[in-house]
């Protein structure tokens, strides 16, 4: 089944301790990318990779880094969470980084942080 | 810059009527998409419907279609015969040919009632 995996789905967290949260896909998609959605705000980019080794900042990258060393995973680290990023998080995937083609996206990991 | 604008905060619809979710975009860009997301309570993304800035014609699938309006720039839902599964949370969102991501609307709550 294709689809894009997100771990954890939940957690919980205290501040400044680091955490990392998977995003796998299965599709051989060349880009992905990070959302956070907050209430009244809907989604908002945080990274995105338009192919392995390549990536680059969105609207909301403070506090957050990523990497693509192979194509299927991109993981989000918060190397020092603060509150302000209790958030819920997607991660997304299309076949392509370039023109309109459709973002799948994982089921999403809804983190606090304390 | 391109922006996404939802009106609705919340709205109410008896079950088998039609509601109209609205959706207004601001872009410079000529070569774009629209794309409608549902978002249950259980928090994931799913895909709906689709519109690129070049169709002709208003997309339909099953009982969602999009009422396109280029010159107006709106591009609004309309689920026909609700359902009350369709009670959701609704984004609306676009991205552009030459874009790297998907620019969200704040979403609107839907609650259809029995």
């Amino acid at each position: 089944e294709a689809q894009v995996t997100q771990n954890p789905r939940y957690l919980i967290t205290v501040t400044g301790k680091k955490l990392t949260v998977t995003c796998s896909q299965n599709m051989n998609h060349e880009y992905m990318s990070w959302y956070r959605q907050d209430p009244g705000l809907g989604l908002r980019q945080i990274y995105y990779s338009m192919n392995v080794e390549v990536t680059d900042k969105g609207d909301v990258p403070e506090g957050y880094k990523v990497s693509r060393k192979e194509k299927r995973n991109f993981p989000l680290i918060l190397e020092s969470p603060s509150p302000n990023q209790t958030s819920l998080y997607f991660c997304a995937s299309s076949l392509r980084g370039r023109g309109i083609n459709e973002q799948y996206f994982g089921p999403g990991t809804r983190l606090t942080v304390t | 810059a391109q922006k996404i604008t939802q009106t609705q905060p919340g709205m109410f619809v008896q079950e088998k009527e039609a509601v109209t979710l609205d959706c207004t975009y601001d872009t410079s860009d000529q070569s774009y998409g629209l794309f409608w997301y549902k978002q249950p309570s259980s928090g994931e993304m799913i895909f709906l419907i689709y519109q690129g800035s070049y169709d002709e014609q208003n997309a339909t699938e099953g009982r969602y279609s999009l009422n396109f309006q280029k010159a107006r720039k709106s591009a609004n839902l309309v689920i026909s015969a609700s359902q009350l599964g369709d009670s959701a949370m609704y984004f609306c969102a676009m991205r552009s040919l030459y874009g790297n991501k998907l620019v969200f609307g704040a979403g609107t709550i839907l609650r259809v009632k029995s």
